[in-house]
């Protein structure tokens, strides 16, 4: 069973500083199959990535994602203040899903 | 657009069965894959499993004994049901449309979630 660790748990930033959030698998994955989602209070999580590093729908280009096997990256290179939220890494493989702990990307 | 709507009752006693139903609007049921993920109070997202367009199913080996998914292409519906449920079972529960050809199964639309209450 793949593990997906996800660090830090919690980030403190201001805005327009650059975020930089880390997912970990406890063995190499295809990258693929790794997605990143955005949650905020309230709300259901909502994705932004598939495939580790193709934006879904009306993602701001602020946001990218990248990594291949074990490591993986989400990065935001301008904070708003709506992109305080929490994120999950999610992997799928071997017809089975995955997600990350969560990191909070709360405002410092 | 597409728009997912969970519903089902949301205070249970232990052992009873949950059972849950999410209603798929503005596009077919057809051709995708249909997800379940719950969320305890404060806590992470665990996948509890998922359907086919064609009826087949996945759930999480944790939970496998006690989950089942089905959909209903007739009412645009897929369900999940958990029977013996505990206080541990307590969570909001999310349905969600699988992308398994474009977006390598990522989940791409989500309900709004239904919130599960498990207390005696």
């Amino acid at each position: 069973e793949i593990v997906l660790t996800q660090s830090p748990d919690t980030l403190s930033l201001s805005p327009g500083e650059r975020a930089t959030l880390s997912c970990r698998a406890s063995q190499v994955i295809s990258g693929t199959y790794l997605a990143w989602y955005q949650q905020k209070p309230g709300q259901a999580p909502s994705l932004l990535f598939y495939g580790a590093s193709s934006r879904a729908t009306a993602i701001p280009e602020r946001f990218s994602g990248g990594g291949s096997g074990t490591d993986f990256t989400l990065t935001i290179t301008r904070l708003e203040p709506e992109d305080f939220a929490v994120y999950y890494c999610q992997h799928y493989g071997s017809t089975l899903y995955t997600f990350g702990q969560g990191t909070k990307l709360e405002i410092k | 657009q597409v728009q997912l709507q969970g519903s089902g009752p949301g205070l249970l006693k232990p052992s009873d069965t949950l059972s849950l139903t999410c209603t798929v609007s503005g596009g077919s049921i057809s051709n995708y894959y249909w997800g379940w993920i719950r969320q305890p109070p404060g806590k992470g997202l665990e996948w509890i499993g998922y359907v086919s367009y064609t009826g087949s199913t996945n759930h999480n080996p944790s939970l496998k004994s006690r989950v089942t998914t089905s959909l209903d292409t007739s009412k645009n519906q897929f369900s999940l049901e958990m029977t013996s449920v505990t206080a541990a079972d307590t969570a909001v529960y999310y349905c969600a449309r699988v992308q398994y050809r474009n977006y390598y199964f990522a989940m791409d639309v989500w309900g709004q979630g239904t919130t599960v209450t498990v207390s005696s």
